[in-house]
């Protein structure tokens, strides 16, 4: 199993819906990412969390909210999906250090 | 405020030619300096990382990079290119801000191997 797995992997969603896109991990770290992907911009933080009570916006926060329900899940919701949200968002870990992030595989969200 | 700066968008290279991707990054504290590979379809993996010591640290796939601190430079290089080596390559910085790290991500380097 992948350290750091994101679900779903794909979606379609229409405009106005509200989704949910979860991650969980086995690494044991205490902080976990969500990260949106679109091209020639990078990846830009939405939201992160250093441990399951404490909450932080990102960059582009504006549009999502999140949940830290364990400390290996981390899930980021979507409340009235709309199609400029249309990117590859992906979930990261990493523990207090400064070692570096371990990645899940992504989940490509399509808002029509 | 920490930036990151990847200057080229994009990178073709014949097989087994060398490569530089380069990166550039601002910080007003110290800082640890990475590069992360990713594959079509495929999340990011870290290649390699500087922490401390050394300013040449060697990662996998026969990538190293240089740490520069009078340049603020941090750029990658192979001295052999693999059409296996074709991915987007992005360049990230952290440093510490009362304790806590966070992470800044470069727009990324397109690299493309042609045979």
């Amino acid at each position: 199993d992948a350290d750091v797995t994101q679900t779903p992997r794909n979606r379609i969603t229409k405009t106005g819906k509200r989704i949910m896109l979860e991650c969980s991990q086995t690494k044991g770290h205490d902080r976990m990412y969500w990260y949106r992907q679109d091209p020639g911009l990078g990846l830009r933080l939405i939201y992160y969390s250093f441990d399951v009570k404490d909450i932080n916006k990102g960059e582009i926060s504006d549009g999502y909210s999140v949940s830290r329900q364990a400390q290996a899940k981390f899930s980021l919701s979507l409340e009235s999906a709309i199609p400029n949200q249309t990117a590859l968002y992906f979930c990261a870990t990493s523990d207090q250090g400064a070692r570096g992030y371990t990645f899940g595989s992504g989940t490509r969200l399509t808002v029509v | 405020a920490q930036s990151v700066t990847q200057l080229d968008s994009q990178v073709p290279v014949f097989e087994e030619a060398p490569v530089e991707l380069r990166c550039n990054y601002s910080s007003s504290v110290s800082v640890y300096l990475f590069w992360y590979v990713q594959y079509p379809n495929q999340g990011l993996q870290l290649l390699l990382k500087y922490l401390s010591g050394s300013t040449l640290v060697k990662g996998i796939n026969g990538f190293e990079a240089e740490f520069n601190k009078s340049q603020t430079s941090f750029h990658l290089r192979k001295p052999s290119v693999h059409i296996s080596d074709t991915a987007e390559y992005f360049c990230a910085v952290s440093g510490s801000t009362s304790g806590t790290y966070k992470y800044i991500f470069g727009t990324g380097t397109r690299l493309k191997v042609l045979a």
